[in-house]
């Protein structure tokens, strides 16, 4: 099957540092990746839409200036953290849907990022 | 408002028998509920796709329904081992496949 990587899969920063993750699709082309935070004992929440070429669709409540994505190609999306705090650290997965023409195209995730802000 | 229930937080069942996951929504219409299951500190890895029009699906030891009367999915686990142990997730696809809802998951563990 399809495979996504994330990289790095920890990090630990100082308050106030910007971390970037970055998420691979290594054997398919994805034009639409997604970026999810995940708490403790939680679901997946959707924090934003990745489309290749284009700007990122950011859920409600998401601070684009904050989390700033970047998708420049066709295999490769990365999240900046920008100025992390506390109470950013969570667990961030990414998807990349393999785009087969159809509207049922799968999600593939990532292995996870653990960001601890110290 | 839109809500995604699954049964229960947590489910213990001995080796063996049979797990039955239930996944529900309200206001949601998805045209297509998949499955996956989540290790600890691991990303989800897809298990199943069902559509609106199929009433069940199969992939060895897992079944999946489907019944968009009663919005409701139920996903079996046949002969469970302690190994099929995880948080499985249930998600919706929304805003016509652009992307999908997760429930917060069900944590199974198979007792040996």
């Amino acid at each position: 099957g399809a495979v996504v990587s994330q990289h790095p899969s920890r990090v630990i920063c100082k308050s106030g540092t910007s971390v970037k993750i970055e998420c691979r699709s290594l054997d398919f082309q994805a034009t639409t990746m997604f970026w999810y935070r995940q708490f403790p004992k939680q679901s997946l929440m959707l924090m934003a839409t990745s489309n290749e070429g284009s700007k990122a669709t950011y859920e409600q409540g998401v601070e684009k200036d904050k989390f700033l994505i970047n998708h420049a190609s066709l295999t490769l999306s990365t999240l900046t953290v920008t100025s992390a705090h506390p109470e950013d650290s969570s667990f961030y997965i990414c998807s990349a849907r393999e785009t087969s023409g159809g509207s049922t195209d799968t999600q593939y995730f990532g292995p996870g990022t653990r960001l601890t802000v110290l | 408002s839109q809500k995604i229930e699954q049964n229960s937080e947590a489910l213990n069942i001995q080796e063996g028998k049979t797990a039955t996951l239930t996944c529900n929504y309200t206001n949601y219409s998805p045209a297509y509920l998949q499955w996956y299951r989540q290790d600890p500190g691991r990303g989800p890895v897809f298990l199943l796709l069902i559509r609106e029009n199929e009433k069940e699906k199969r992939k060895e030891r897992l079944k999946v329904t489907f019944d968009t009367t009663l919005k409701q999915s139920l996903f079996h686990i046949t002969a469970s081992q302690p190994a099929d142990s995880a948080t499985y997730l249930c998600a919706l696809d929304h805003n016509y496949g652009q992307n999908f809802v997760f429930g917060p998951g069900t944590r199974l563990s198979v007792l040996p």
